[in-house]
């Protein structure tokens, strides 16, 4: 079976600060990350996807995750955040199935 | 391109009735997944459908029930609807392989009174 664990559920900060979202996995398998982001009514939008091949990934955005094996993790970082970035962010995880297991999520602030 | 859309955004039902929710997966799409997300939680996955068929699916009573039809759009039904399934219940399709990245609709908000 596999798991995510988002390991804060709120992360306040101010903007042009950098912000680190963590997220720890576990599986018995190889594992596919991805993380989420979630405005106000509205679905979840693909931010970033770790399927193979280098472990840094890379948004459009700003952010990147970096795929950690040894401690099972998939954190989120973003050197200068904007008022723009407050939103829901998930992590999730596939792999050994067709499921995507998700976390419960950490609620970005970014403060002016 | 459209995108993955559902409907109706909102629905108002009283316990014991049943629901139907309806799905079209983004243009190219071949998988449809259906998540509940209560307030304040992550998506729990529901069921997925592929080819018509329920592909795998999560830990949800039998009431909890699906259909995928050719054209790849899919319906999500609840029966005997309880308080507890007050949600907001999302459709993602993909391509049919298990990493291919999920492409959610907005959801539809359900409140069971």
């Amino acid at each position: 079976a596999q798991s995510v664990t988002q390991l804060d559920s709120q992360v306040p900060v101010f903007e042009e600060a950098p912000v680190e979202l963590r997220c720890n996995y576990s599986s018995s398998v190889s594992v596919y990350l991805f993380w989420y982001v979630q405005y106000p009514n509205q679905g979840l939008q693909l931010l970033l996807k770790y399927l193979s091949g280098s472990t840094l990934v890379e948004s459009i955005n700003g952010f990147e995750a970096e795929f950690n094996k040894s401690q099972t993790s998939f954190h989120l970082r973003k050197p200068s955040v904007h008022i723009s970035d407050t939103a829901e962010y998930f992590c999730a995880v596939s792999g050994g199935g067709f499921k995507t297991i998700f976390g419960a999520g950490t609620r970005l602030f970014v403060k002016a | 391109d459209a995108g993955v859309t559902q409907s109706p955004t909102h629905l108002i039902k009283t316990r014991g009735q049943q629901v139907t929710l309806r799905c079209s997966p983004k243009s190219g799409h071949d998988t449809v997944s259906w998540y509940q997300q209560a307030l304040g939680q992550g998506p729990q996955f529901i069921f997925q459908y592929y080819e018509e068929e329920e592909r795998q699916r999560g830990n949800f009573p039998d009431r909890f029930s699906g259909h995928q039809f050719p054209n790849y759009s899919s319906e999500l039904n609840v029966n005997a609807l309880l308080l507890g399934d007050s949600a907001l219940y999302l459709c993602a399709s993909s391509l049919g392989r298990g990493n291919s990245p999920l492409h959610f609709g907005n959801g539809t908000r359900l409140t069971v009174t």
